[in-house]
């Protein structure tokens, strides 16, 4: 079974931290996506990496980044964390081909305070 | 513009009473259409990936099907564990990019 576990969930942070959310997947897959997901929004994607050292924006990039030293793992970091950064967080994983199905992890609920 | 709806926005079912969820999408060139079950506070659980028209994939009670501009999440005979939001997911061929609707949040009574 594909597992993506995600470092925490549930953070709280303060306006203007430094916060790093940790991504990590057991299967070997290329791709890795940030989303965040918000009541009626549904999900949005952040950034994408498709390889190591390789990312791609998504639709809501601002006010992030991503780091992806290591093929298993994928970082997203909020440089200054503001309010409505307060979201939940979800990383999913997958590997280019027929199927491409994302396989998720069980989400950070961050709370900027 | 590439979009997926999904409807209704909720449904209460009594245990036992069979329904179905939509999924209407508009993409160019449809690669892969996704079905995930989301319990409150957890990431999706994926579901079904249904790749084209006439395609049908089941699993315990719930049956996906896909036509060229729409898919159904039918549930047959549904229980209180089935209670979720179930979402729907779109990726446009020559693409990375997937695209999710706002879910149906579906409640079942026992």
């Amino acid at each position: 079974d594909v597992k993506v576990t995600q470092s925490s969930r549930y953070l709280v942070k303060r306006t203007g931290e430094k916060v790093f959310l940790e991504c990590v997947q057991d299967m070997d897959h290329e791709n890795m996506f940030w989303y965040r997901q918000d009541p009626g929004l549904g999900l949005r994607l952040i950034y994408f990496s498709y390889d190591v050292k390789m990312k791609e924006k998504g639709d809501i990039p601002e006010g992030y980044s991503v780091s992806r030293e290591k093929k298993e793992r994928f970082s997203l970091i909020l440089e200054s964390a503001s309010t409505n950064q307060t979201s939940m967080y979800l990383c999913a994983s997958s590997t280019p081909g027929g199927s491409d199905t994302q396989y998720f992890g069980p989400g950070t609920r961050l709370t900027v305070l | 513009e590439d979009q997926v709806t999904q409807s209704p926005e909720a449904l209460r079912l009594q245990e036992g009473e069979s329904s179905s969820l939509n999924c209407s999408y508009t993409v160019s060139g449809l690669r892969g259409l996704f079905w995930y079950r989301q319990d409150p506070g957890k990431g999706p659980e994926f579901l079904f990936t249904l790749y084209s028209a006439g395609e049908e994939k089941e699993k315990e009670r719930l049956k996906a099907t896909l036509t060229k501009k729409e898919s159904f999440l039918h549930i047959t005979a549904p229980k209180p564990e089935d209670s979720a939001t179930y979402l729907c997911a779109v990726q446009e061929g020559g693409g990375f990019k997937t695209i999710f609707g706002a879910g149906t949040r579906l409640f079942v009574k026992a």
